[in-house]
């Protein structure tokens, strides 16, 4: 079965400073990973994608994440925070090796960038 | 390319009565997903379509939701009789395929369900 858990539910940072979001999966498959970000009255939209290529993904906006098999951890990190980074970042998990390829999320971290 | 179009944005009902939502997904995309997103927390696979046929509603209440894709294109969500619990954001998505590794997303619709 797979799942994912994010490991904060708030990260509160500075503008400027770096970003840090937490994510641990399990998966009985090789999984492809997300992470997609949610403004407030928005759609889903996805930041990045890690589907067994490199572990080191680029996304939108300057974020990335790296896929650490031993650590099943999938981690979001941003050099330096934007106002406009402020939503809600879900990590989600997908059974590729599987049958029905659906998405778990996680919970969600809810970013608030500082002034 | 247009996205993945949702109505209504926002619903307001009774407890008891019925609502439908309806989705339609980016064209030519074979796989379409319902999520329940309720406040402060993470979407939640509800049914999974690929065409006209339904691959995964483990998860959907199924003596109160139904959801239909008749002619594998656009979709119908229905809540019979609806219940306060049921107040979410109900999330339409689509992928090419079912081992597409990218779901789209429309932009949901709003139920409060009073």
């Amino acid at each position: 079965a797979q799942s994912v858990t994010q490991l904060d539910s708030h990260v509160s940072v500075s503008e400027g400073t770096p970003v840090l979001l937490r994510c641990n999966y399990s998966s009985s498959y090789s999984p492809s990973l997300f992470w997609y970000v949610q403004h407030p009255n928005k759609g889903l939209q996805l930041l990045l994608k890690y589907t067994s290529a490199a572990t080191l993904v680029k996304g939108i906006n300057g974020f990335e994440a790296e896929f650490k098999k031993s650590e099943t951890s999938f981690h979001l990190t941003k050099p330096s925070a934007h106002m406009s980074d402020a939503a809600e970042y879900f990590c989600v998990v997908s059974d590729r090796g599987g049958s029905q390829g659906n998405l778990i999320f996680g919970k969600g971290t809810k970013l608030s960038v500082k002034p | 390319e247009a996205g993945v179009a949702q109505s209504p944005r926002y619903k307001i009902i009774e407890k008891r009565q019925s609502v439908a939502f309806w989705c339609n997904p980016i064209s030519g995309h074979a796989t379409l997903y319902w999520y329940q997103q309720i406040l402060g927390q993470g979407p939640k696979l509800l049914i999974q379509f690929q065409n006209n046929g339904v691959v995964d509603d483990s998860q959907l209440p199924k003596d109160r939701f139904s959801a239909e894709r008749l002619k594998g294109v656009d979709s119908t969500l229905k809540i019979q009789p609806a219940k306060l619990e049921d107040s979410a954001v109900y999330l339409c998505a689509s992928s090419p395929d079912r081992g597409s590794t990218e779901a789209f997303f429309g932009q949901g619709t709003r139920l409060t369900v009073v």
